[in-house]
């Protein structure tokens, strides 16, 4: 079984609030993603990590915006949160030493809706 | 990463297996195939990846063409919770390591 787990599961918010969406896994991996996919829709890309203190931004423009300050933890923040946030937010880890490991590990999400 | 061609969806019997086919045309010769599953809206589940050889594993089976243009994930026999999008995806293993995931193809099993 996967170690990465994500926090809260599911979360129900009002328009102008921040919004801290936590993720941690206990696999000692340097490399850390957070996905958005929306109901019945494709996985993007939004933030990636290749270790503590990097940070880039992925393939889909997000206004969140996330930290690495310990290897373990990948938090993801809305600063102010609307509507158009509403989404579920998948996070993954995954080692990069080795060419033949293409296994990425994913959380079980966190659903956010912004009323 | 090359780009990666699904069938929208697929049905399978129970007990059956299921065969699901991906084109990959444009691989190039250090690019991997895997193959991910998402059940309802969880996080995706790896299965299985390769280069050239066919491989297995306790979850499936996976075909590459010799040509490496194309590929089949099989279940050997497929069961009610086997009903998933399946993702198939070319990656190469330098770089920021992403998966980028297409649409893939929705696998409905059929008691």
């Amino acid at each position: 079984e996967a170690d990465i787990y994500q926090t809260p599961r599911y979360l129900v918010i009002g328009t102008g609030k921040k919004i801290t969406l936590e993720c941690s896994q206990t696999m000692g991996h340097d490399k850390m993603y957070w996905y958005q996919q929306d109901p019945g829709m494709e996985l993007h890309l939004i933030h990636y990590s290749y270790g503590v203190n990097s940070t880039e931004k992925g393939d889909l423009s997000s206004e969140s915006t996330v930290s690495r300050i310990r290897t373990e933890h990948f938090p993801l923040t809305l600063e102010s949160a609307r509507p158009s946030h509403t989404s579920q937010y998948l996070c993954a880890s995954g080692s990069g030493g080795n060419a033949n490991t293409g296994e990425l590990f994913f959380g079980e999400g966190s659903r956010l809706t912004v009323l | 990463d090359a780009k990666t061609t699904q069938p929208t969806s697929m049905d399978c019997a129970e007990g059956r297996a299921a065969n699901l086919p991906c084109n990959h045309s444009t691989i190039s010769g250090n690019e991997y195939v895997y193959w991910y599953r998402q059940i309802h809206s969880q996080g995706p589940q790896y299965i299985i990846h390769g280069l050239k050889n066919n491989e297995t594993n306790e979850m499936a089976s996976l075909i590459i063409t010799e040509d490496r243009k194309s590929s089949t994930l099989i279940l050997p026999h497929a069961t009610l919770r086997d009903t998933a999008v399946y993702y198939c995806i070319v990656r190469g293993y330098t770089g920021r390591r992403a998966l980028t995931f297409g649409s893939g193809t929705r696998l409905q099993v059929q008691p």
